[in-house]
């Protein structure tokens, strides 16, 4: 398995702009996260879905976030519109049940300009 | 709410020294930890966990030890290479929930 694949690795945009990010987790694996990692806030959870359905989004900074999780193998996270203290390293995870940890993808950093 | 966090953000040693990285829980309902490895650009990597019903567990090279009476989560790194400099998280997650609550992390450096 090729892992928690996220695209795209870099995106710089300007303020203003739609900001899409995306996941694919493992296969097989019915739980996603979304997290965002910031070096004052450490990693945070945004949002969390079970067999595709949001479960938790608590953790959604403002109406400007939104994140859809379409079929089993695919994820989105939107911001639209994007300002510039939205800069940060967006990671993706799957998991398998609730007894174990989770399968982080390798992120995507956000800049917005 | 309950976190997870960290005595030390940094901790630096000497190559084939052992490393110790301490984490301490506040949620006493926490049944489940994990230590996750950061390099630069990565994503988090498992390396090891423990359930509550066990107090230390072994893999290759590392050691995690899990104190519940004073809510501490230790990871003890044998004989540390130059690769295992990264940082450092302990997760900490409650069988209420499947969600992980991480620590702030600890950088460990590795002088040669």
């Amino acid at each position: 398995d090729a892992g928690v694949i996220q695209s795209p690795r870099h995106e710089v945009t300007e303020m203003g702009q739609e900001v899409t990010l995306r996941c694919k987790p493992i296969s097989g694996h019915n739980s996603l996260f979304w997290y965002r990692q910031t070096m004052m806030r450490g990693l945070e959870l945004l949002i969390y879905f079970n067999n595709n359905v949001p479960i938790d989004d608590s953790g959604m900074p403002e109406d400007r976030f939104s994140a859809k999780m379409p079929n089993a193998s695919f994820s989105t996270l939107k911001i639209q519109p994007s300002e510039p203290r939205d800069s940060a390293v967006y990671f993706c995870a799957s998991s398998f049940g609730q007894g174990g940890g989770y399968t982080f993808g390798s992120g995507t950093r956000l800049t917005v300009v | 709410g309950e976190s997870v966090g960290l005595h030390l953000p940094t901790l630096s040693v000497q190559e084939g020294d052992n490393s110790i990285i301490n984490c301490a829980y506040s949620n006493s309902a926490s049944d489940y930890f994990i230590w996750y490895k950061q390099e630069s650009g990565k994503g988090p990597q498992f390396i090891i966990d423990i359930r509550s019903n066990m107090d230390k567990r072994q893999g290759q090279r590392v050691t995690v030890l899990l104190n519940k009476t004073v809510k501490h989560l230790s990871l003890q790194i044998a004989a540390t290479q130059p690769g295992d400099s990264a940082v450092y998280f302990c997760a900490e997650k409650n069988n209420a929930g499947n969600m992980l609550t991480f620590g702030g992390g600890t950088r460990l450096m590795v002088k040669p």
